[in-house]
């Protein structure tokens, strides 16, 4: 059975830490793996990853793919409470007529000033 | 930006009642969703659609049904709410898998309280 999963379920760090969000998928036909940040209503898309060890970055976050060990991180670096959020891994197959996505239960992240 | 809009933010409904939940996307979308979001469960595919009046079941399609008479519009119907089905429900729509670039747009989410 397609799975992903996501880890830590939640955490709590200070201002300025940085921040790893784990996301393990078993996907079949898989082929990209996104990541999304939910903050109490839509979650918004951050990132896409297609290719293994190629690292997209946006601001102060960044994001690798693993595919032969079926992984991906999401890094955060000197946080801000602003980043608090659930952050959404989603493992992406063509399935049927369309691109279908299967999420993993997300992560909390919670900054404290 | 592409925008999706669910028509409701928060809905309370009583047990047996036919509910509707609207969703429209304003960017000329082929496929468009339906999840459903419980703590502890993450997003649950419902159904999706892929075309005008096209429609497939997703991981728990029971209780539910859709309609999409046309492209901007997808309707998730509970036919009998039951209690079990407090949630909330989230819409969301994306471009033809060549052009999967940018994931899935999300609308704000409906949260449904069946009471």
């Amino acid at each position: 059975e397609d799975k992903v999963v996501q880890s830590p379920l939640s955490l709590v760090v200070h201002e300025g830490d940085t921040v790893t969000l784990n996301c393990s998928y078993e996907v079949t036909n898989f082929r990209s793996l996104l990541w999304y940040k939910q903050e109490k209503k839509a979650p918004t898309f951050l990132f896409m990853l297609t290719s293994s060890g190629i690292e997209k970055k946006s601001g102060r976050l960044s994001s690798i793919l693993d595919k032969k060990e079926l992984f991906s991180i999401l890094n955060i670096t000197a946080t801000q409470t602003g980043d608090s959020a659930v952050y959404l891994c989603a493992g992406n197959y063509y399935g049927g007529a369309t691109n279908k996505l299967i999420f993993g239960t997300g992560t909390l992240l919670a900054v404290q000033p | 930006d592409v925008k999706v809009t669910q028509s409701s933010r928060y809905l309370v409904k009583r047990t047996g009642e036919k509910v509707f939940l609207e969703c429209v996307q304003d960017m000329d979308h082929e496929n468009m969703f339906w999840y459903r979001q419980d703590p502890g469960l993450g997003l649950r595919l419902i159904y999706f659609s892929y075309d005008v009046k096209m429609k497939e079941k997703g991981d728990i399609p029971e209780g539910y049904s859709v309609s999409r008479e046309k492209k901007e519009r997808f309707s998730l119907i509970l036919e009998s709410a039951s209690t079990n089905q407090t949630s909330m429900y989230l819409c969301a729509s994306s471009t033809i898998p060549q052009a999967f670039v940018g994931g899935y747009t999300f609308g704000s989410g409906t949260r449904l309280t069946v009471v």
